[in-house]
């Protein structure tokens, strides 16, 4: 399967735990976004990286929330201290460096914090 | 104030019928709108990307329309089936920065037999 791969794909945790996501891009891409999705909602930006630099961060992300992507392949986000209202699903997409790239996205991790 | 906005919010069609979904947005410039299907609990799957330039496009069964002018776009889906029932969502990206996917809350079909 050459498509993106993210892990787990659900996780339960408690409140103030914290957790770590990880996403596998489709190899030859070298964008890779983190969105995160609440039920009945859309999906929301929350970074994005080319290659290993971290280009732009959200508002969303609060200073609990790091991302990295330390050798430009996969990513993995991490959320210290978690809260009830981090529950949601987080997407990874990758996507190659040219202007308006087809964005393909991962299964998501659903986060349930109890 | 969401930028794209989908109607209707829910929708439930007979199996074999046809049904358009409606997205405006008020993202200005645009570079690009999108039309994403997702099924419950998966990834979002790309149906048709189409530039301010464009009209319509075809992907099978599903047909985009865009109206730059009225910042409207709509999605018809022709002779639904079953593995039709998932959401559809309309995304937008910006003139300077296309990365970056507003996309609407989405718009719930369930197609019935």
């Amino acid at each position: 399967d050459t498509g993106v791969s993210q892990d787990p794909r659900h996780k339960i945790t408690k409140r103030g735990q914290n957790v770590t996501f990880r996403c596998d891009p489709i190899s030859e891409h070298n964008r890779l976004y983190w969105y995160r999705q609440t039920l009945g909602q859309g999906p929301e930006f929350l970074t994005y990286f080319q290659n290993e630099a971290q280009l732009e961060k959200s508002r969303l992300l609060s200073d609990r929330f790091s991302a990295e992507r330390p050798k430009g392949s996969f990513s993995t986000l991490e959320i210290q201290r978690t809260e009830q209202g981090d529950s949601a699903m987080y997407l990874c997409a990758s996507s190659l460096a040219l202007e308006g790239s087809e964005q393909y996205f991962g299964p998501g991790t659903r986060l349930t914090v109890t | 104030k969401n930028q794209v906005e989908q109607s209707p919010q829910s929708l439930i069609i007979l199996e074999g019928k046809n049904c358009t979904l409606q997205c405006n947005y008020t993202v200005s410039p645009f570079s690009n709108l999108r039309w994403y299907k997702q099924d419950t609990g998966r990834g979002p799957v790309s149906l048709t990307i189409m530039t301010f330039s464009e009209n319509t496009k075809s992907n099978g069964r599903y047909t985009a329309t865009l109206d730059a002018d009225t910042k409207q776009s709509s999605l018809h889906i022709t002779a639904s089936q079953l593995s039709d029932s998932a959401s559809y969502i309309c995304v937008v990206s910006e003139m300077d920065s296309s990365y970056k996917l507003i996309f609407g809350s989405g718009t719930r079909l369930l197609v019935r037999p």
